[in-house]
C-alpha cells in the first residue's frame, strides 16, 4: 500500500530531551516535508526537502533540524524541544521535486507533548 | 490580507443539500489549488486539485476556480453526515511549499 508513515504517533517527552520522528515515505516521491499543525494557526510549513541532500527551511524552522540522505526517509529532528513545540506534526510527500506546486499526500501524524 | 482565508464555520447543512465552502487567496501567481478534508485528529486527505479556470468535478465534488477574482471554492453535492469534517484550502507558492488556510468546519445533518 502506497502510504506515508510517520512513528511515533504519540510522544509525551520532557523539556530538553532530544528526539526525532521518522517519517517514511513508499511511493518513490521526489519532494518531503514537515508541517505542524496549532489551533487557531493552521498547518505551517517547517522544512522541506526537493531531492535527497537537498532541504531548506519553511515558515517555523527554528528549534527544529532535518536530513534526507535517503530518498524514502525525512526525519524531523528536535535538539532540545521546548513546550511551545508541543503540536501536532504531519510528514507529506509529492512525486515532482516542485512538491509546493502539486499535490502533496500526508502521514498519519505524530500528536507530540513537551512538559 | 492574508495568503488564504476561509471562513472558518461551522458550516451546518442538511443531509442531502449542497454545501458550498469558499477561498480567497491573495497570491496572483499562484497556479496550483487544492482542496483537503480533514477528519479531527486525522491527517489531511486530498480531495481535488485544481490548476485552471473554471468548473472541475469529481464524483459528488466540483472545485471552481477564478482567478482574476482571487477564489476557489468547493461544492459537495448530495451532502453526506461522513461528510462532516474540517475543509482545507491550499494554495501552491512557487516551488517550494503548499499555503494552508484555516480550515472550514462543515456539519451535515441526518
Amino acid at each position: 500500500e502506497a502510504q506515508v508513515t510517520q512513528n511515533p504517533r504519540y510522544l509525551i517527552t520532557v523539556t530538553g530531551k532530544k528526539l526525532t520522528v521518522t517519517c517514511s515515505q513508499n511511493m518513490n516521491h521526489e519532494y518531503m516535508s514537515w508541517y505542524r499543525q496549532d489551533p487557531g494557526l493552521g498547518l505551517r510549513q517547517i522544512y522541506y526537502s526537493m531531492n535527497v541532500e537537498v532541504t531548506d527551511k519553511g515558515d517555523v524552522p527554528e528549534g527544529y533540524k532535518v536530513s534526507r540522505k535517503e530518498k524514502r526517509n525525512f526525519p524531523l529532528i528536535l535538539e532540545s524541544p521546548s513546550p511551545n513545540q508541543t503540536s501536532l506534526y504531519f510528514c507529506a510527500s509529492s512525486p515532482e521535486p516542485s512538491g509546493g506546486s502539486y499535490e502533496q499526500y500526508f502521514g498519519p501524524g505524530t500528536r507530540l507533548t513537551v512538559t | 490580507q492574508k495568503e488564504v482565508e476561509q471562513n472558518s464555520g461551522p458550516l451546518s447543512v442538511p443531509e442531502g443539500a449542497i454545501a458550498s465552502l469558499n477561498c480567497t487567496y491573495s497570491d496572483r501567481v499562484s497556479q496550483s489549488f487544492f482542496w483537503y478534508r480533514q477528519y479531527s485528529g486525522k491527517s489531511p486527505e486530498l480531495i481535488m486539485s485544481i490548476y485552471s479556470n473554471g468548473d472541475k468535478e469529481d464524483g459528488r465534488f466540483t472545485a471552481q476556480l477564478n482567478k482574476a477574482s482571487q477564489y476557489v471554492s468547493l461544492l459537495i453535492r448530495d451532502s453526506q453526515p461522513s461528510d462532516s469534517a474540517t475543509y482545507l484550502c491550499a494554495l501552491g507558492r512557487g516551488s517550494e511549499k503548499l499555503v494552508f488556510g484555516k480550515g472550514t468546519k462543515l456539519t451535515v445533518n441526518p
